[in-house]
């Protein structure tokens, strides 16, 4: 069973270099989502997708886009890497309703220098 | 907008209990999860709340108080493997869009 997978599992950036951050779960699941976790921190939401072609922005979207082409695929672009956007991304997927599991892929490690 | 509160950090030995707070402000609930996550680690979902009461799976069981915009989540006979951070999360109507609180760190000792 592989879940969410995230690729890459680690990326340096330049400053203004832009990236793709890859996002795929097999679990057939509506929703899907992207956050970020800085050190010591909780995770914050970036952007979600209820359904393929469907997308919103969560509490922290600038500087980052996103599309849901299919319901497997979720990318993050970055689209001009500053230092600020050193973090660690987290994408998810889950059942639409509220409350039900949610699931953390491993996590993408980026450091823009 | 929501806002989380949870004690940054707790400490505990082999076989104790630990009970983690978290205090939240919303403007529409729809319940409250709990996540752990291992040092380098994703995190994973432990419990959900959506009603007042406690939920209860194997260690670990969940509190919720709407009435008092809080909740918690109880460890019990805690074991090395529970030393994590446990973060507490209040959802949106639908799926994960979810706000987290900070996180509590439990450190489990000997």
């Amino acid at each position: 069973n592989a879940g969410v997978t995230q690729t890459p599992k680690f990326q340096v950036l330049k400053t203004g270099q832009s990236m793709t951050l890859q996002c795929a779960q097999d679990m057939n699941h509506e929703y899907m989502s992207w956050y970020r976790q800085d050190p010591g921190m909780g995770l914050r939401l970036i952007h979600y997708s209820v359904g393929a072609g469907i997308t919103d922005q969560g509490e922290v979207p600038n500087g980052y886009n996103v599309s849901r082409s299919t319901t497997e695929d979720f990318p993050l672009r970055l689209l001009s890497a500053a230092p600020s956007q050193t973090s660690v991304y987290f994408c998810a997927s889950s059942e639409v309703l509220s409350g039900n599991t949610i699931y953390f892929g491993e996590g993408s490690w980026l450091t823009v220098v | 907008g929501q806002s989380l509160e949870q004690p940054s950090e707790v400490t505990a030995v082999e076989g104790a209990i630990v009970q983690i707070n978290c205090t939240y402000q919303t403007s529409g609930f729809y319940g409250l999860s709990w996540y752990q996550q291992h040092d380098g680690g994703a995190p994973t979902f432990l419990s959900y709340n959506a009603l007042d009461g406690l939920e209860e799976t194997g260690r670990f069981s969940s509190f919720l108080s709407r009435s008092d915009s809080y909740g918690y989540l109880l460890l019990q006979e805690l074991q090395m493997k529970d030393s994590a951070s446990y973060f507490c999360a209040v959802g949106g109507a639908a799926g994960n869009k979810l706000t987290f609180g900070g996180g509590t760190r439990v450190l489990v000792k000997p």
